[in-house]
């Protein structure tokens, strides 16, 4: 297996604009999460899924952000409309129960 | 809440050195914890796993215990070397959902 597959690794746009970040877990895994990174907060969940259900997004920023997995092999992450303080490396991460996470590469957001 | 905390936060050894990372958890009712390691500019790496049923893992030179009871975990690092150098961040689980400690950034000098 590849692993866990994000794209775009690289996005810079401009505040106002939507935002579209992709995520294709480890085949085989039932849960699927979402994390951002930055300096002043480290890793935080944004949103995980278990067997494409969503399980618990309480902490989803704010109505800006969306998060979808309509099959087992796919999963989106929206900002809409992106602002400068969205700027982060967004990961995606996928497991099965009580076993190891497998992280993917991130995407590096920037809005300007 | 699940609060994890690392320490030290930064920690600078010559190679050669053995070294212990230190991660604690407020709440002991975890599955498993999880250590990883993260180059800069790089996705997370998973080290060490350790079921909240074990008391350790090994893996090379690394060892990571766990002691559920008093909310720690420590990874020990023999014979450091200077591709060891990295962020070490441990997480647990504790309900399919990982928190993250803020990490350790380790320098591993020649």
């Amino acid at each position: 297996d590849a692993g866990v597959i994000q794209s775009p690794r690289h996005e810079v746009t401009e505040m106002g604009q939507e935002v579209t970040l992709r995520c294709k877990p480890i085949s085989g895994h039932n849960s699927l999460f979402w994390y951002r990174q930055t300096m002043m907060r480290g890793l935080e969940l944004l949103i995980y899924f278990n067997n494409n259900v969503p399980i618990d997004d309480s902490g989803m920023p704010e109505d800006r952000f969306s998060a979808k997995m309509p099959n087992a092999s796919f999963s989106t992450l929206k900002i809409q409309p992106s602002e400068p303080r969205d700027s982060a490396v967004y990961f995606c991460a996928s497991s099965n129960r009580d076993t190891e996470a497998f992280f993917g590469q991130g995407t590096r957001l920037t809005v300007v | 809440k699940q609060e994890v905390t690392q320490i030290p936060a930064a920690l600078s050894v010559p190679e050669g050195e053995n070294l212990v990372l230190n991660c604690s958890f407020t709440d002991s009712a975890i599955y498993n914890l999880q250590w990883f390691r993260q180059d800069p500019g790089k996705g997370l790496t998973s080290l060490l796993l350790i079921q909240s049923s074990q008391r350790e893992q090994t893996s090379g030179r690394l060892n990571a215990s766990l002691d559920k009871s008093s909310g720690r975990s420590t990874l020990y690092i023999a014979a450091s070397q200077p591709g060891d150098s990295a962020t070490y961040l441990c997480a647990v689980d504790a309900g399919n959902m990982l928190t993250f400690g803020g990490g350790t950034r380790l320098m591993v000098k020649p």
